[in-house]
């Protein structure tokens, strides 16, 4: 039982390049969540899912896409990337009550 | 905005001691939880307390809520070392699973 398996670890991008994050989860969770984490700011949630084929924005959603095709799966898409967009990315998913978390995504921006 | 708010941002206390860490909340939830994030790694979900609960009880930990002031504090007793580390709170509301997480407390416990 794997949990939640995030890809990769670490990601550089050049500024304007396009990229997918991967999330994966085998616990047949029903909600799944993106979060991004910068010093001093805790956890903002980037985009969330009810189940496959829902999706919604949440704190900060701009820049980014997300679909949910399978249960499994929650891909978090960045469209042009920026430097702003330099962070470490969190996938959780959760039954309904704690979440699960992955053990993130570190993404540099340059 | 974030929803949590919380109270101190760092605290460093001896082994043995206990710490308490508190947050603060705006809108109604349907449940508070609590989390611990140790040093470049993911979060742990340490414990959940539902809006009609007012206090929960796990090992070391106790969490109080009170939804008519919008806070809840989490005690750790009897510190370690290995509870080193950085705590928030996170709030759901409504039934989407949309959880916001409040800024955190880093917690130093030392030997």
């Amino acid at each position: 039982n794997a949990g939640v398996t995030q890809t990769p670890k670490f990601q550089v991008l050049k500024t304007g390049q396009s990229m997918t994050l991967q999330c994966a989860q085998d616990m047949n969770h029903e909600y799944m969540s993106w979060y991004r984490q910068d010093p001093g700011m805790g956890l903002r949630l980037i985009h969330y899912s009810v189940g496959a084929g829902i999706t919604d924005q949440g704190e900060v959603p701009n820049g980014y896409n997300v679909s949910r095709s399978t249960t499994e799966d929650f891909p978090l898409r960045l469209l042009s990337a920026a430097p702003s967009q330099t962070s470490v990315y969190f996938c959780a998913s959760s039954q309904g009550l704690g979440y699960t978390f992955g053990s993130g995504t570190r993404l540099t921006v340059v | 905005s974030q929803q949590g708010e919380e109270d101190p941002q760092a605290l460093s206390i001896q082994e043995g001691e206990n710490a308490t860490m508190n947050c603060s909340y705006k809108t109604s939830i349907n449940n508070l939880q609590w989390y611990r994030q140790n040093s470049g790694r993911g979060l742990v979900h340490l414990i959940l307390i539902r809006s009609n609960e007012r206090e929960k009880h796990s090992g070391r930990l106790r969490v109080t809520l009170d939804t008519s002031k919008k806070s809840s504090s989490l005690l750790i007793t009897a510190s370690r070392a290995a509870d080193t580390a950085s705590y928030f709170c996170a709030t759901r509301s409504g039934n989407t699973g949309k959880l916001i997480f409040g800024q955190g407390t880093t917690l130093q416990v030392k030997p």
